[in-house]
């Protein structure tokens, strides 16, 4: 089993739909990212988190520490948003990375 | 700004040379991880350094080599004796104190032709 779980694996999505990934795992962690990578691309970190929530621009990521799960959302959705979105745990001393999701909004 | 540098993003080089690739921070973390992403894939854990003169093998760290002579930097060599080089490369860092702090690299592609 991985210690790091996404839904949905891949998502079709219409330009201006709210897009939501979900991101479950099982270790205990010092914090939570949310990572993005365009086809062919490097990463890109959005957002690390440890309790709460964070906005920045169209996207909110959420953790819920109590139920290990973690939510990435997308308001507005548009194609340039078209990529693989990566939930990855830090735990001390290494990184649990779920397989991704992968997203494309279509015009 | 304080960061990660992983050069060069796009990398080519000929079957049975070896290549090394950079990661250099200057966030002043002491830890510091490679990972391998292969297409499809999930990134899996190569080699991690906790402290300076200090490494330790991850999952799949045969046909590579580190070392860890700087706190900023944690260069990785991808060998001839790695069967399947070509994939895309992440380095990463990580600080526990005073509070948890985490970065990752760009990212470098490495394509063996």
């Amino acid at each position: 089993k991985n210690e790091v779980e996404q839904s949905p694996q891949n998502l079709t999505a219409q330009e201006g739909e709210f897009i939501t990934i979900n991101c479950s795992y099982s270790v205990g962690i010092s914090a939570l990212h949310w990572l993005q990578q365009h086809p062919g691309g490097g990463i890109v970190s959005l957002f690390m988190l440890s309790s709460g929530k964070k906005k920045h621009g169209r996207l909110i990521a959420t953790i819920n520490i109590q139920e290990k799960h973690s939510s990435l959302h997308i308001t507005a959705s548009h194609p340039r948003d078209s990529a693989v979105y990566i939930c990855a745990v830090s735990t001390g001393n290494q990184f649990y990375f779920g397989t991704g999701t992968s997203l494309t909004v279509i015009p | 700004d304080g960061g990660i540098t992983q050069s060069p993003k796009y990398l080519f080089r000929k079957e049975g040379q070896n290549v090394t690739l950079s990661c250099e921070q200057n966030l002043n973390h002491d830890a510091m991880y490679w990972y391998r992403q292969d297409p499809g894939q999930g990134l899996r854990l190569i080699y991690y350094s906790q402290i300076v003169n200090d490494f330790q093998k991850g999952d799949i760290a045969e046909g590579y080599s580190v070392s860890r002579e700087k706190k900023e930097s944690f260069p990785l060599t991808v060998t001839s004796a790695q069967k399947n080089p070509t994939a895309f490369y992440l380095c990463a860092s990580t600080r526990q104190y005073p509070n948890t702090e985490a970065f990752f690299g760009q990212g470098t592609r490495l394509t063996v032709v």
